[in-house]
């Protein structure tokens, strides 16, 4: 199975930062990477697709970037909304794997 | 819109069965595979099982492998999750989702709102 290594497992940020969350692949996935955004109590959401593909509908504010082993999650300027937990999650074999989760807070 | 409803989930001793299902609305249901995902609580995600939009393939986590069984009806437009011989460390909320269109592909673009399953005597 291939292991999904997110970092850090919590963040904690002022309004109007720039964020960056990290999540390398113990085996090159080319570009098969998805970006979730969960808020409590709610069910996942798509963010980022194809690792750097914004999906229709988010915030422009959102991007995703790397290929290989190597990925990043960034938010330009984080906004109160953005309070979740973030996942990404491998797409380039089954069982298809999910990173350990960065819980995002506002400081 | 597309909507994914699940159902069915309960407190159930360990060792019983039940069924979840998700009904499925807003899109073609045939033309898309879909997964069931699981988040223990106040744990991470975990993709339990796929299917494809005819029903020609299925996967599985080894986790559960020989004891869940998906399956779909495209006739009423449902999704099913069969589990049998629970554990307690399946206790989870089961999120229905969307997957890619035809195959199972592991994007998975829309989500049901979760139901949860208890597993315990």
């Amino acid at each position: 199975d291939i292991q999904m290594t997110q970092a850090p497992p919590s963040l904690s940020a002022s309004v109007g930062d720039r964020v960056t969350i990290t999540c390398q692949a113990s085996q090159d996935i080319s570009n098969y990477l998805n970006w979730y955004q969960q808020k409590p109590g709610k069910a996942p959401k798509l963010l980022i697709y194809d690792a750097s593909n914004l999906e229709t509908g988010v915030p422009s504010r959102f991007s995703g970037s790397g290929s290989g082993t190597d990925f990043t999650f960034t938010i330009s300027s984080l906004q109160p909304e953005d309070v979740a937990t973030y996942y990404c999650q491998q797409y380039d074999s089954v069982p298809y794997t999910f990173g350990q989760g960065t819980k995002l807070e506002i400081k | 819109e597309v909507q994914l409803l699940e159902s069915g989930g309960a407190l159930v001793q360990p060792g019983g069965s039940l069924r979840l299902s998700c009904a499925a609305s807003g899109f073609t249901f045939s033309s898309y595979a879909m997964t069931w995902v699981r988040q223990a609580p106040g744990k991470g995600l975990e993709w339990v099982s796929g299917i494809s939009g005819a029903a020609t393939s299925t996967y599985y986590a080894d986790s559960v492998e020989g004891r869940f069984t998906i399956s779909r009806d495209n006739s009423e437009n449902t999704l099913y999750l069969q589990m049998n011989s629970l554990r307690p460390e399946d206790t989870a909320v089961y999120y229905c989702a969307r997957d890619g269109e035809v195959l199972v592909t592991g994007l998975f673009d829309y989500w049901g709102q979760g139901n949860l399953v208890t597993v315990s005597s």
